[in-house]
């Protein structure tokens, strides 16, 4: 059964910092993984796919990296803004989707 | 925003009572799927829904039933509600599954309380 980490479950940074937040996986046969926003009593939104032929994404400040062959992905986010606070989940797409438990980031101005 | 809204936000109901919650999409997605979040787990897969009546149970099923007699909406049922059924549920919807470039589009969320 495919399992997925996060570390830290939480993280507090001041703004204009920059910041990683990493997710591990046990089993390498995915058709992608993304990374998700979701804002307090909201749902999930999508921010970045890698397919699993790809090595990494970018769409503005977050840039995703995506190593099957260790089972592992970095979310870096530049200079982060307090608007960036949320919870950040990781998922993996198997014969299901299966998901992290997320890192609670708090940016702080 | 993906079309996804899930009835009611918030519901609170006492051990022993059946609660359906609703979750409605306009975007005539294929696959359909309920999801619970409780802190410490992330979230979890209920049951999915692959077509009209083609349902299959996720790893935290029991005490769940589902139906989706429309492509548009897709039924949970709890039977028998208990306490550690207090959870956040979420409807997702995705087009397919096992695609490389799958991914899926979540509601806002029913939050639970079995008293």
């Amino acid at each position: 059964k495919q399992e997925v980490t996060q570390i830290p479950a939480a993280l507090s940074v001041p703004e204009g910092e920059n910041l990683v937040l990493n997710c591990s996986f046990t089993d390498s046969a995915i058709y992608n993984l993304q990374w998700f926003r979701q804002d307090p009593g909201k749902g999930l939104t999508s921010l970045l796919l890698i397919q699993s032929s790809q090595r990494e994404q970018t769409s503005g400040r977050l840039n995703a990296s995506l190593d099957k062959s260790s089972g592992r992905s970095t979310l870096y986010i530049a200079a982060s803004q307090p608007g960036d606070s949320a919870t950040y989940l990781c998922a993996v797409t198997g014969n299901q989707f299966y998901f992290g438990t997320g890192t609670s980031l708090t940016v702080i101005p | 925003d993906a079309g996804i809204t899930q009835s009611p936000r918030h519901k609170v109901t006492e051990t022993g009572t059946p609660v359906t919650l609703r979750c409605h999409q306009t975007e005539n997605h294929r696959y359909m799927y309920w999801y619970r979040q409780d802190p410490g787990h992330g979230l979890r897969l209920i049951h999915y829904s692959y077509g009209v009546k083609d349902t299959d149970k996720g790893e935290v099923s029991d005490g769940y039933s589902v139906s989706r007699s429309k492509t548009e909406d897709f039924l949970l049922t709890l039977e028998s509600a208990t306490s550690s059924q207090t959870s956040v549920y979420f409807c997702a919807i995705s087009e397919s599954i096992a695609e490389t470039q799958e991914t899926q589009y979540f509601g806002p969320g029913t939050r639970l309380l079995v008293l």
